[in-house]
């Protein structure tokens, strides 16, 4: 599976969007981008997965070049409850291959 | 739905000591995954069960570390003999299949190994 890039941390003002970057430059034709985010001290969960075209859910919006090889999640209202580390993971969708978390992005929501 | 089951949350061993970990899946999730996850680093794969059969236990240390998903169900994770270098959050998850999108975790137990 393709190694992703992400920004150690990153601060936020609530009530804001929030936008965190992911380059995965060596993904290939048929990986998803994955992205699970991880509440301190909760286990990991899914917020959005994408091929190619831009996808929107009731979390977030998960944006993908047109080339593929880098992504943004985007939080459109952030909120405290959003603080988290978001992990940006690249995998083949329906094969069973595990996700790779990498270390991810430490996100700060401030009042 | 009740969600994924783990016990117990917190655990303290020391060294050369053994300890077993507890798992439910969500009901109905054929998938089940144990993780490790070392403080600063993200979740890595110990193990995945499709029903009560392995799927990957490449990055399992099978000399210590042995699991078991008796019945298609529930899994228990044992650390035996345990090292310093085992202490972190194990994480169990479950899916519907070992290729949907989606894996619902638990909230963990924490081994500190002394």
């Amino acid at each position: 599976d393709a190694k992703t890039t992400q920004p150690t941390s990153m601060d936020c003002a609530e009530g804001r969007a929030a936008n965190l970057p992911c380059n995965h430059s060596t993904i290939s034709g048929n990986e998803y981008v994955y992205w699970y985010r991880q509440i301190h001290s909760q286990g990991p969960q899914y917020i959005i997965h994408g091929l190619k075209n831009n996808e929107t859910n009731e979390m977030a919006s998960l944006i993908i070049t047109e080339d593929r090889k880098s992504s943004t999640l985007i939080l459109p209202h952030a909120t405290l409850r959003d603080t988290a580390v978001y992990y940006c993971i690249v995998r083949f969708s329906n094969t069973g291959n595990q996700f790779y978390f990498g270390t991810g992005t430490s996100l700060t929501v401030i009042p | 739905e009740a969600g994924v089951a783990q016990s117990p949350r917190y655990k303290i061993i020391e060294k050369r000591q053994s300890v077993a970990f507890w798992c439910n899946p969500i009901s109905g999730h054929a998938t089940l995954y144990w993780y490790q996850q070392i403080l600063g680093q993200g979740p890595k794969l110990l193990i995945q069960f499709q029903n009560n059969g392995v799927v990957d236990d490449s990055q399992l240390p099978k000399d210590r570390f042995s699991a078991e998903r008796l019945k298609g169900v529930d899994s228990t994770l044992k650390i035996q003999p345990a090292k310093l270098e085992d202490s972190a959050v194990y994480l169990c998850a479950s899916s519907l299949g070992t290729g949907t999108y989606e894996q619902y975790f638990g909230p963990g137990t924490r081994l500190t190994v002394t």
